[in-house]
Formats: C-alpha cells, sequence, structure tokens
C-alpha cells in the first residue's frame, strides 16, 4: 500500500539553526511533491512544489529536495525564527485529485 | 484576493443528527475537495468535485456526502453522527486539480466539529 512517513518525533531547535524535516514514501510514482505548514487549529498553508525533475528548489528560507531513487524529500529551513514553529507536512497527489499527506512534523524553534 | 472561507467555524451535534458544513473557494477556483483531519489519522481525503462533478470519494462510509453548485461552492453533509466524526473538517480550493496544480491548493482554516 501507498505510504508516506514523516519524522514521528517532535523536532526542537535553537533559533538561528537549520531545520531539516524528512518525508519518505512508498508504492508512489509522484511527478511532484508538496509541503505544506499547519498552525493549530487552522488549515495547511502551502510552501512549496518540487518536480520530480527537480533535485532542488528554494524559496527564501526554504530549501526543498527529491530523490525520487531513494523515494525521499528533504524540507529546510535555514536561519530557523521562532515564527517558524508549526507542524510540516508532505503531500503526494494520486491520480485522482486526492493529495495524500504524511502525519506531519511538529517543529519547535526555541529564542 | 478573498481565501476559501468555511462555515461554520465550530458545530457541536448530538449522536445520531445530521450535519451540513459549506466552504466557498477562492475566485475563479472551480476544483473543491474535503478532508477530515483528525489526531489519530491525520489529514484523509474525503471526496473531490469540479464543475459539479463528483470526480473522486475517499474511503469513507456512505454517510458523508458532498455536492458542488454552478458558482463552485460546495457543501458537505455527514448524517447519522457517530462519536468518531468528531474532526476538524478542511476544504481546499485550486483551479482544476490534479496534476495542474503546480501551485498548491488552499486551505480553508475548517470546521472544528464535535459530537457529544
Amino acid at each position: 500500500s501507498q505510504k508516506i512517513e514523516q519524522n514521528s518525533e517532535a523536532l526542537n531547535i535553537q533559533e538561528g539553526k537549520t531545520a531539516t524535516l524528512t518525508c519518505n514514501y512508498t508504492n508512489y510514482s509522484p511527478a511532484y511533491l508538496q509541503w505544506y505548514r499547519q498552525d493549530p487549529g487552522r488549515g495547511p498553508v502551502f510552501l512549496l512544489l518540487i518536480r520530480e525533475n527537480e533535485k532542488e528548489k528554494r524559496k527564501e528560507r526554504l530549501k526543498v529536495t527529491f530523490d525520487t531513487t531513494l523515494k525521499q524529500s528533504l524540507f529546510h529551513i535555514t536561519a530557523s525564527q521562532p515564527a517558524d514553529s508549526a507542524t510540516y507536512l508532505c503531500a503526494l497527489e494520486n491520480s485522482g485529485y486526492a493529495l495524500n499527506f504524511g502525519k506531519g512534523t511538529s517543529l519547535l524553534v526555541t529564542p | 484576493k478573498a481565501g476559501v472561507t468555511q462555515t461554520p467555524r465550530y458545530l457541536i451535534k448530538t449522536r445520531g443528527q445530521q450535519v451540513t458544513l459549506s466552504c466557498s473557494p477562492i475566485s475563479g477556483h472551480r476544483s473543491v475537495s474535503w478532508y477530515q483531519q483528525t489526531p489519530g489519522q491525520g489529514l484523509q481525503f474525503l471526496f473531490e468535485y469540479f464543475s459539479e462533478t463528483q470526480r473522486n470519494k475517499g474511503n469513507f462510509p456512505g454517510r458523508f456526502s458532498g455536492r458542488q453548485f454552478s458558482n463552485s461552492r460546495s457543501e458537505m453533509n455527514v448524517s447519522t453522527l457517530e462519536l468518531g466524526d468528531s474532526a476538524l473538517y478542511l476544504c481546499a480550493s485550486s483551479f482544476a486539480g490534479g496534476q495542474t496544480t503546480y501551485n498548491g491548493y488552499t486551505f480553508g482554516s475548517g470546521t472544528r466539529l464535535t459530537v457529544v
């Protein structure tokens, strides 16, 4: 069956450091992978989309890598800030107009 | 431009009742999809509509249904509520959905349903 796995444990880092979150998937051949941020009680907010032929994509302090051989995406936040504290979700889209999400990784950035 | 609007924001219902949730997508977006989020299961796909047609449905019982109107607004209905239906229900809109959604999906803030 198709699975998307993210670090289940919360990630605690110090302000200014780089946070790295992992997304692994099985039984998918995705054309692209998406990352979302979710704050408590709110809907997910789209951050980045990376296509299968893109190794890396950047947006401001965010960087995503996509390795279709390893079936893995890494999500980096550089120079992290307390405001970056949230849950980060990776998602793959199947052919049926549906997003399948990982359970998310909770990030806490402390001053 | 206005975001995705979901109403109501919070809802408390009794077991056995039914509930209707509403979603107004971003203007110009024709695809609306619904998700259920619970602490144990995470985000799970319910169904997707495009131009008033349901294109896909997730693995949920028939008590969960939805529809889309000609103005792309969508509603979902849950009948005979069970305690396990307590969740955050999220609506997401996109221009066309599917592999053309290179800018991701825009989610609403959700409706928090509590069944007692």
